[in-house]
């Protein structure tokens, strides 16, 4: 099974500074199609998870620019470049090489 | 709109079953794979199960395999998910979510229901 480890587990930020959430897998997610199955999700409070960013890197439908995924292999980096009030919540990393597993989630609170 | 819609949550005893259900509604359900995600409280995301398009392809987590089963009727747009032998540590809140494809693997998921929460407890 891959496991999913994201660093750090919480992290408070000042409204219009930056975040940066590392999430490294036990295995390399770059499957023999090119193509490197890695996911960020945001669960903002009280609702479902919602998709960011799909393979690494790519921006899912209405997701604001100021989110961006970048990584290869085992080690991923999700950065918000200025956070904002309505980013809070627990982002997740997850895998899809090897059926589905999600990191453990990283609390992003607003200071 | 697309909407998911799951139902069949409740208490109930170890050892006993219990069949969620997941009602798809906004785009064409037999064109994509679905799954079941859950979340125990104050925990983290868990994947149980996904169905592809046509059944064809079925995985499920280590940790519900042999108990679970997953099964979908295109022709009612829905998903359901048995649950046998249930534990104390199946109690979660079970999402329904559609993938971003027809297949299981591979993929994510791009749509997510509210979820249906199971307590077990005697």
């Amino acid at each position: 099974d891959i496991v999913m480890t994201q660093t750090p587990l919480s992290l408070s930020v000042t409204p219009g500074q930056p975040a940066s959430i590392s999430c490294k897998s036990s295995q390399s997610l770059l499957h023999s199609d090119g193509k490197t199955y890695l996911y960020w999700y945001l669960q903002k409070p009280g609702q479902s998870p919602q998709l960011l960013i799909y393979e690494v890197s790519n921006r899912f439908s209405g997701v604001p620019d100021r989110f961006s995924g970048s990584g290869s292999g085992t080690d991923f980096t999700l950065k918000i470049s200025r956070v904002e009030a309505e980013d809070v919540g627990v982002y997740y990393c997850m895998q899809s090489i090897q059926l589905y597993s999600f990191g453990q989630g990283t609390k992003l609170e607003i200071k | 709109e697309v909407q998911l819609v799951e139902s069949g949550g409740g208490l109930v005893q170890p050892g006993r079953s219990l069949r969620l259900s997941c009602a798809a509604s906004g785009f064409t359900f037999d064109d994509y794979a679905m799954h079941w995600v859950r979340q125990a409280p104050g925990k983290g995301l868990e994947w149980v199960s996904g169905i592809s398009w046509n059944s064809g392809s079925i995985g499920y987590a280590d940790s519900v395999k042999g108990r679970f089963t997953i099964s979908r009727d295109n022709a009612k747009n829905s998903l359901y998910l048995q649950m046998n032998s249930l534990r104390a540590e199946d109690m979660a809140l079970y999402y329904c979510a559609k993938d971003i494809s027809h297949l299981v693997g591979a993929t994510a998921f791009d749509i997510w229901g509210q979820g249906t929460m199971v307590t077990v407890s005697s």
